[in-house]
């Protein structure tokens, strides 16, 4: 069974309005999660690297008032698209190491979460 | 900085022919290297990863895949295809030393035919 789950798995908004997308930890406790974008036919693109209780770390050239991340508690991690437009329609995807956040790189991953912005 | 070059977005094979999907990468620093595969409507999972030790891996589901750090490679072979292996594989590489931060490949879509 997933150990990562998001939700939603799909959604549509209307442009100007803010998205937010979960992320859990179904078994483990993870202190760090990551969020990926996928464009079509494109390899995953790391946005972020969330940290519970303190600032998520942005990668270059991503906007985090655009992007906003909430790591609530140790299994929840929240990706919220503020004011998306069309070209914030993409494939999200989150994931978290089971073994802590420096390791080996073994990463668990959500479903994805599928975001169209009319 | 580190790359993945996934070589062949799309792959088909016959059903218990040989599969092969390639993967080179570019790293300053000795690599961990990984490959995971994404079934529809799923999220990715790990087939194999190399992290300096032995330098063939095997993963699940019969892959296996050889570091050669000659030839910057670490392609991914599996000697009969399964139906249930079409999906989506990406190879990805991280530094190992800087926390679980993986660059990926573009992806290579394996289609299974009768």
């Amino acid at each position: 069974g997933a150990v990562v789950s998001q939700h939603p798995s799909r959604v549509i908004c209307k442009s100007g309005t803010s998205v937010k997308i979960e992320c859990r930890s179904l078994d483990f406790q993870a202190t760090t999660m990551f969020w990926y974008r996928q464009f079509p036919k494109q390899s995953l693109m790391l946005m972020a690297t969330s940290n519970e209780g303190s600032k998520a770390t942005y990668e270059q050239g991503v906007e985090k008032d655009k992007f906003l991340i909430n790591h609530a508690s140790l299994t929840l991690s929240t990706l919220t698209v503020t004011s998306a437009h069309p070209e914030d329609s993409s494939f999200y995807i989150c994931s978290a190491p089971k073994g802590g956040a420096f390791g080996t790189g073994e990463l668990f991953f959500g479903e994805g979460s599928r975001l169209t912005v009319l | 900085a580190q790359s993945v070059t996934q070589l062949g977005s799309h792959v088909s094979v016959s059903e218990g022919a040989l599969v092969l999907l390639r993967c080179n990468y570019s790293s300053s620093v000795p690599p961990y290297l990984f490959w995971y595969v994404q079934y529809p409507n799923q999220g990715l999972q790990l087939l194999l990863k190399y992290t300096s030790a032995a330098t063939l891996v095997k993963g699940i589901n019969g892959f296996e895949a050889e570091f050669k750090k000659s030839e910057t490679s670490f392609h991914l072979t599996k000697p009969s295809a399964h139906m249930s292996d079409a999906a989506e594989y990406f190879c990805a590489v991280s530094d190992g030393g800087g926390g679980n931060k993986l660059t990926f490949g573009t992806g290579t879509q394996l289609k299974v035919e009768l």
